[in-house]
């Protein structure tokens, strides 16, 4: 089983911050991998796909990167709607997908 | 307007089985791999399991195997989760989703709330 490691658990910043999140695999995902936001009481929404593309309706101040086992997700200056929890998920295999343990984004 | 809607949820005591369903609208459901994920309270995201297109594949995490069957119908644009011999591990909400991101899932149900406890 491919296991995902996000870096920090917790995260404090301001708004107009540029902030990164990072999420390792315990092996190489090549580039399936996606982003999700998740606001409490609300189901999680797809934010970037395949590494680095951009759902379509996500502002483009969020970006991903990377590829085999390291990859971020980079929100280049914060909004007020932004603080939320965000995971990342390989999907390198229709077999097996799997989480990472989540980034809480919390206002400073 | 996309949409997913979950169904089924409930209080069971340990032991117990559920079926859960899902119904989904606004998007080409036959085209789309459909997953189950759920988040016990306070925790993260976990994968359940999912099924191809044309149900011909199905995969579920390792906690689940033998225990909770993913199916789907097609002509009713239906995903179903048979979960039996539920523990008070398996409480969570479930959430329905469709993987139609190249394997990424791009739309969500609401979620429904699977409670095991005597």
């Amino acid at each position: 089983d491919i296991q995902m490691t996000q870096s920090p658990s917790t995260l404090s910043a301001s708004v107009g911050d540029r902030v990164t999140i990072t999420c390792r695999a315990s092996q190489s995902v090549t580039t399936w991998l996606a982003w999700y936001q998740q606001k409490p009481g609300k189901p999680p929404k797809l934010l970037i796909y395949k590494a680095s593309s951009l759902e379509s309706g996500v502002p483009s101040r969020f970006s991903g990167s990377g590829s085999g086992t390291e990859f971020t997700l980079t929100i280049s200056c914060l909004q007020p709607d932004d603080f939320a929890t965000y995971y990342c998920q390989q999907y390198s295999s229709y077999s097996m997908y799997s989480f990472g343990q989540g980034t809480k984004l919390e206002i400073k | 307007e996309v949409q997913l809607v979950e169904s089924g949820g409930g209080l069971v005591q340990p032991g117990g089985s559920l079926r859960l369903s899902c119904v989904a609208s606004g998007f080409t459901f036959s085209s789309y791999w459909m997953s189950w994920v759920r988040q016990a309270p306070g925790k993260g995201l976990e994968w359940v399991a999912n099924i191809k297109q044309d149900g011909s594949e199905k995969y579920y995490v390792d906690s689940v195997k033998g225990r909770f069957t993913i199916s789907r119908d097609n002509a009713e644009n239906s995903l179903f989760l048979q979960m039996n011999s539920l523990r008070a591990e398996d409480t969570a909400v479930y959430y329905c989703t469709g993987d139609g991101r190249l394997g990424a899932s791009d739309c969500w149900g609401q979620g429904t709330q699977v409670t095991v406890s005597s």
